[in-house]
C-alpha cells in the first residue's frame, strides 16, 4: 500500500522555523517527482513547491521563495519543507503528496506569538 | 502564473440530478495537464481525474472530464450522498502548479 506520512509540525512564533518530513512507503520513491500543497484553515488548496525525481529541480509559489527550501533523501525514502521567517499566513496544514496522488493526512503548522 | 477560476462557488443539487462545475484558466493549460479533486471535510483531497479527461484508478464513471485550452469541464452525473462535498481543479503543467478556488456542492 502507498503511504505518506507527515510530521513536524507545530505552533512557532512569527519569524520561527520549522522543518517538515514527508516519510514513503508501498513504492520506489527514487522515481517520483514530489510535491508540498498547503491549506490554511478554512479556505483552499495552495501549491507550494515541487522536486523531481533526483532533487535538481526545484519550484516555488512566489510566496514562499526565499524563505523555504523543499529537498529529498532518497536513501531514506523521505521529503523535506525546511520553513524560515514564518508569517501568520503561512498557518495551514502541510500535504505531502507524489506527484497528484496520493496524498499524507497532512501536518499541521501554526504561526502565532 | 496560471490563475484557475472555478464556477459556481456553491452548487446545490439533490441526489440523483447531474453536476457540471466548470474551471476556466487565464492561459492555455499545457498538454491539457488538469486534474480535478474532490474534498470532504477533514479529510485529504483525493484524485478523481488527470490529463482533464482520464480518470484516476477506482473512480466511477459516474465522473467524467472534458474541456482543452482554458475551459474544463467536471460532470458528475446521477449524484450519490457520497458525492456532496468541494470540488478543486488544478493545473500542472507550468512550471508553478496552481489550484482553482473550489465549488463545494451541496445538498439541496
Amino acid at each position: 500500500e502507498v503511504q505518506l506520512v507527515e510530521s513536524g509540525g507545530g505552533l512557532v512564533q512569527p519569524g520561527g522555523s520549522l522543518r517538515l518530513s514527508c516519510t514513503a512507503s508501498g513504492f520506489n520513491f527514487s522515481n517520483y517527482w514530489m510535491t508540498w500543497v498547503r491549506q490554511a484553515p478554512g479556505k483552499g488548496l495552495e501549491w507550494v513547491a515541487n522536486i523531481d525525481e533526483d532533487g535538481s529541480d526545484k519550484y516555488y509559489v512566489d510566496s514562499v521563495k526565499g524563505r523555504f527550501t523543499i529537498s529529498r533523501d532518497n536513501a531514506k525514502r523521505s521529503l523535506y519543507l525546511q520553513l524560515k521567517s514564518l508569517r501568520a499566513e503561512d498557518t495551514a496544514v502541510y500535504y505531502c503528496v507524489r506527484g497528484l496522488d496520493p496524498w499524507g493526512q497532512g501536518t499541521l503548522v501554526t504561526v502565532s506569538s | 502564473e496560471i490563475v484557475l477560476t472555478q464556477s459556481p462557488g456553491t452548487l446545490s443539487l439533490s441526489p440523483g440530478e447531474s453536476a457540471t462545475l466548470s474551471c476556466r484558466a487565464s492561459q492555455s493549460v499545457s498538454s491539457d495537464y488538469l486534474a480535478w479533486y474532490q474534498q470532504k471535510p477533514g479529510q485529504a483531497p483525493r484524485l478523481l481525474i488527470y490529463g482533464a479527461s482520464s480518470r484516476a484508478t477506482g473512480i466511477p464513471d459516474r465522473f467524467s472530464g472534458s474541456g482543452s485550452g482554458t475551459d474544463f469541464t467536471l460532470t458528475i452525473s446521477r449524484l450519490e450522498p457520497e458525492d456532496f462535498a468541494v470540488y478543486y481543479c488544478q493545473q500542472y503543467g507550468s512550471l508553478q502548479d496552481t489550484f482553482g478556488g473550489g465549488t463545494k456542492l451541496e445538498i439541496k
